[in-house]
């Protein structure tokens, strides 16, 4: 199996520009997604594959990706982007699943 | 609207057994397949175990494999986890979420297990 590593914490002023990446031996292989979990509440996906959005996510949400580093990016971040990030793909044998530790974004 | 409910979580002590269930609707049950998840109180996501569209195929994290058990009913738009020789470690929120190819892209609500003499 493989591991997902992510910085624990970064934050970003309201209105500025934060990238999130993710790390891991499997990203070679398998595109990271990115959950969205806010206090009390289940994950949601965000970005996934190549640099695509659910309907719903705004556009302000993007992904991309380069050997074994996924990045999440948030142009013009917003209070309510006040959150913590999971990365998420597959392992090295396609299989299993593997998450990052999280990010924690705090938007000041 | 795709929807997961999650039910069957609560208090029992280490060594006892419970059995969540998630039910869905709102998407074709039996062309997915499903994966539980869960989160400890305060720390990160963990994945737990995978069952294919058929049943055919699972898998589990080492951490549950030997104890849990998943399983599905696609007549019932169901999706089950047996939960033996339960241990403090395990407390957590759990997760049903749909798997659409190589991606997780719906969860459920969650529903809380918390182990504890």
């Amino acid at each position: 199996s493989s591991e997902l590593t992510q910085d624990p914490a970064v934050s970003v002023a309201l209105g500025q520009t934060v990238t999130i990446t993710c790390q891991g031996d499997g990203l070679r292989s398998f595109f990271a997604s990115w959950h969205q979990q806010k206090p009390g509440q289940p994950p949601i996906l965000v970005v996934y594959g190549q640099n695509h959005r659910p309907p719903g996510i705004p556009d302000r949400f993007s992904a991309s990706n380069s050997g074994i580093t996924a990045t999440l990016t948030i142009t013009g971040a917003q209070a309510e982007d006040a959150a913590d990030y999971y990365c998420n793909s597959r392992d090295t044998t396609g299989n299993l699943w593997v998450f990052g530790g999280g990010t924690r974004v705090t938007v000041l | 609207d795709v929807q997961l409910v999650e039910s069957g979580g609560g208090l029992v002590k280490p060594g006892e057994s419970l059995r969540l269930s998630c039910v869905v609707s709102g998407f074709t049950f039996n062309s997915y397949a499903m994966t539980w998840v869960r989160q400890a109180p305060g720390e990160g996501l963990e994945w737990v175990s995978t069952i294919s569209r058929s049943g055919s195929y699972i898998y589990y994290a080492d951490s549950v494999k030997g104890r849990f058990t998943i399983s599905r009913d696609n007549a019932k738009n169901a999706l089950y986890l047996q939960m033996n020789s339960l241990r403090v470690e395990d407390t957590a929120v759990f997760y049903c979420v749909r798997e659409d190819t190589n991606l997780l892209d719906f969860w459920g609500q969650g529903a809380l297990v918390t182990v504890s003499s």
